[in-house]
């Protein structure tokens, strides 16, 4: 299982926002993170926890381990507002949080 | 840069077979270092893992779907395939392929834009 808090958000341009995702077993650090837009595919922001993608701008974070992690944006940008899944890998199936929705 | 396209029919008829079709560009299906991934997202919900396949053909399947699940390769056009046989409204999802990087946490770091598949009565 893994669980995601909060469901959904309302932030500001400027804000800091953290999602955090928790695992019912430990999982290591087999822990990535999506974004979302509207009517786009999902694409990778964080891998192993705290590894960024290429091309992923510097605001992203992630930490944790085991159970629980976070995604960090430090300063949102208007094209952060989104919705943001976390994905674990460790225990097959791979399976994917519910989703955060981060809107304005 | 890596790109992947589905392809298919956008509605399917209940108890019929689901086929989609997943072009490649930019990587090699052919080659080790990658899984190639089917992953859905029913209307409004989250997302699925289907399966992935390796370049040696090897399947992978989520148990949940395993039973009416085929991902094959088609090495000499770069291309994977899904097949969901006996659909249900259930199915009605949008339907993505995706490379997934081998190693550890083995993301997937490259999709398709997603193909909606609707089941029709």
């Amino acid at each position: 299982q893994v669980t995601q808090s909060p469901a959904s958000l309302s932030a500001s341009v400027g804000d800091r926002v953290t999602i955090t995702c928790r695992t019912g077993q430990t999982i290591a650090d087999f822990l990535n993170w999506y974004q979302q837009k509207p009517g786009k595919a999902p694409e990778l922001l964080i891998y192993a926890a705290s590894n960024l993608h290429s091309g992923v701008p510097l605001r992203f974070s992630g930490s944790g381990s085991g159970t629980d992690f976070t995604l960090t944006i430090t300063s949102l940008e208007p094209e952060d507002f989104a919705t943001y899944y976390c994905q674990q890998t460790f225990i097959s199936p791979p399976t994917f949080g519910q989703g955060t929705n981060v809107e304005i | 840069q890596v790109q992947l396209q589905e392809s298919g029919p956008g509605l399917v008829e209940t108890s019929q077979t689901l086929s989609l079709t997943c072009a490649v560009s930019g990587a090699s299906i052919s080659r080790g270092g990658s899984y190639w991934s089917w992953i859905r997202q029913r209307p409004g919900k989250g997302l699925e893992w289907i399966g992935y396949i390796y370049y040696d053909g090897t399947p992978y399947f989520n148990p949940s779907l395993k039973s009416r699940v085929t991902i094959s390769p088609d090495k000499s056009k770069n291309q994977f395939s899904l097949k969901l046989t006996s659909v249900t409204a259930a199915d009605t999802a949008v339907y993505y392929c995706a490379k997934v990087r081998v190693g550890h946490s083995t993301p997937f770091d490259f999709w398709g834009q997603g193909t909606l598949v609707t089941v029709s009565p």
